[in-house]
């Protein structure tokens, strides 16, 4: 059974540094790999997803990326902003057509202004 | 294009009282799927539609759980009677097929007193 675990639980920087989010994951027979923001009382918003052929994928200030042979996956967040503040949470998808999404507990992120 | 629609958004009933979640999915997404999240957890698919047939509901609690996806479109998750350990977000997710990207609606918040 995909157990997924992310480190650090809470994080809190100042705005403007670049900072870190770690995701690893037990079976690396995975399908794919996404990220998800979360904001107080929302539903999820997925930020990145990578394929399990891909080593990472960039959107705006987002980078992931994905190692599966190590069971790690990243989400770099480059200048960050008071509105980055969420909680950040991976799931992998075992590509099986069911069990769905397999989640980290998240990382609650605050970014000071 | 609409999102995933879920009611209500907050719902407050006392242990041993029913309840039942609506999802309506976005249009002509085949696979729908029904997570559970309690808080400071990542969530947990509790079942998982293709078309109006059940995929996966291995984690449904099914002595107090149903859902259903008449006509394949819409979706109902009930609980009863429910349990103090109930209380936590209900989340209804879409996608095209069952690998697709999965959309997620707002949630349901239920607190059971």
């Amino acid at each position: 059974k995909q157990e997924v675990t992310q480190i650090p639980a809470a994080l809190s920087v100042p705005e403007g540094e670049n900072l870190v989010l770690n995701c690893s994951f037990t079976d690396s027979a995975i399908y794919n790999l996404q990220w998800f923001r979360q904001d107080p009382g929302k539903g999820l918003t997925s930020l990145l997803l990578i394929q399990s052929s891909q080593r990472e994928q960039t959107s705006g200030r987002l980078n992931a990326s994905l190692d599966k042979s190590s069971g790690r996956s990243t989400l770099y967040i480059a200048a960050s902003q008071p509105g980055d503040s969420a909680t950040y949470l991976c799931a992998s998808d075992s590509g099986g057509g069911a069990d769905g999404l397999t989640f980290g507990k998240g990382t609650h992120l605050i970014i000071q202004p | 294009e609409a999102g995933v629609a879920q009611s209500p958004r907050y719902k407050i009933i006392e242990k041993r009282q029913s309840v039942a979640f609506w999802c309506n999915p976005i249009s002509g997404h085949a696979t729908l799927y029904w997570y559970q999240q309690i808080l400071g957890q990542g969530p947990k698919l509790l079942i998982q539609f293709q078309n109006n047939g059940v995929v996966d509901d291995s984690q449904l609690p099914k002595d107090r759980f149903s859902a259903e996806r008449l006509k394949g479109v819409d979706s109902t998750l009930k609980i009863q009677p429910a349990k103090l350990e109930d209380s936590a977000v209900y989340l209804c997710a879409s996608s095209r097929d069952s690998l697709g990207t999965q959309y997620f609606g707002p949630g349901t918040r239920l607190l059971v007193l």
